[in-house]
């Protein structure tokens, strides 16, 4: 049983399209988290959110929405796509967002914007 | 933007010999120094998670130091095996969010 799931596994869209991503988590656990793995392999946090509330917001562009319908999902849509939104977005879950609880992450979304 | 570095970027290294790595941080403010394992086509997998300066963990052949008044952990593999191949990422737990290394990948060669 897999304990956090991504749809899509790859998104191949055009410029200009907007487009989501869906995160589900089986855990039980009560945070949620998007990452972008940049061009140098960096997996960087974009945002987080624990029981529904979003705690951490990054300096992302507005173009990206977060929505967490309830604890267990954390989707994350995307508006007016650019090229350089190509990369692949990794959600993540945690038992709350303490420092000493470990991160399971799902198995990524391969997004390109031609 | 907090500085987190891995080095070396990556390495082989033989099977059966023993190899160690390095996480530099930031020594202030200090939570949690995390380590993941990143196979390849697979998401990264929680190896240990540190609090304490001195701290030791294990895990098989694997295991970590942590020197959080100089900022530093070493991340050490016991005898490599080929499935040992993979990117090992450090991470730093500060102000509720992981700041990521860029990882060091070990290449273990049969």
């Amino acid at each position: 049983d897999t304990a956090v799931s991504q749809t899509p596994k790859y998104l191949v869209t055009q410029m200009g399209n907007d487009k989501s991503i869906k995160c589900e988590q089986n855990l039980g656990h009560d945070t949620m988290y998007w990452y972008k793995q940049d061009s140098k392999k960096f997996l960087k946090i974009m945002f987080s959110y624990n029981n529904k509330e979003l705690i951490i917001n990054e300096t992302v562009p507005n173009r990206f929405s977060p929505k967490s319908p309830d604890k267990a999902h954390l989707n994350l849509h995307i508006n007016s796509l650019e090229l350089g939104d190509s990369a692949v977005y990794f959600c993540a879950s945690s038992q709350e967002g303490a420092s000493d609880n470990e991160q399971f992450f799902g198995p990524g979304t391969r997004l390109t914007v031609l | 933007i907090l500085n987190v570095e891995q080095s070396p970027q990556s390495l082989h290294v033989q099977e059966g010999d023993s190899t160690n790595f390095t996480c530099s941080f930031p020594s202030s403010n200090f939570y949690a120094l995390h380590w993941y394992r990143w196979e390849t086509a697979k998401s990264p997998e929680a190896l240990f998670v540190m609090t304490l300066n001195g701290d030791e963990k294990k895990k098989g052949r694997i295991s970590a130091t942590l020197n959080t008044k100089e900022g530093y952990s070493y991340l050490y593999i016991k005898g490599s095996q080929p499935e040992d191949s993979a990117t090992y990422l450090c991470a730093f737990h500060n102000d509720y969010k992981l700041s990521f290394g860029a990882g060091t990948t070990v290449t273990v060669r049969a």
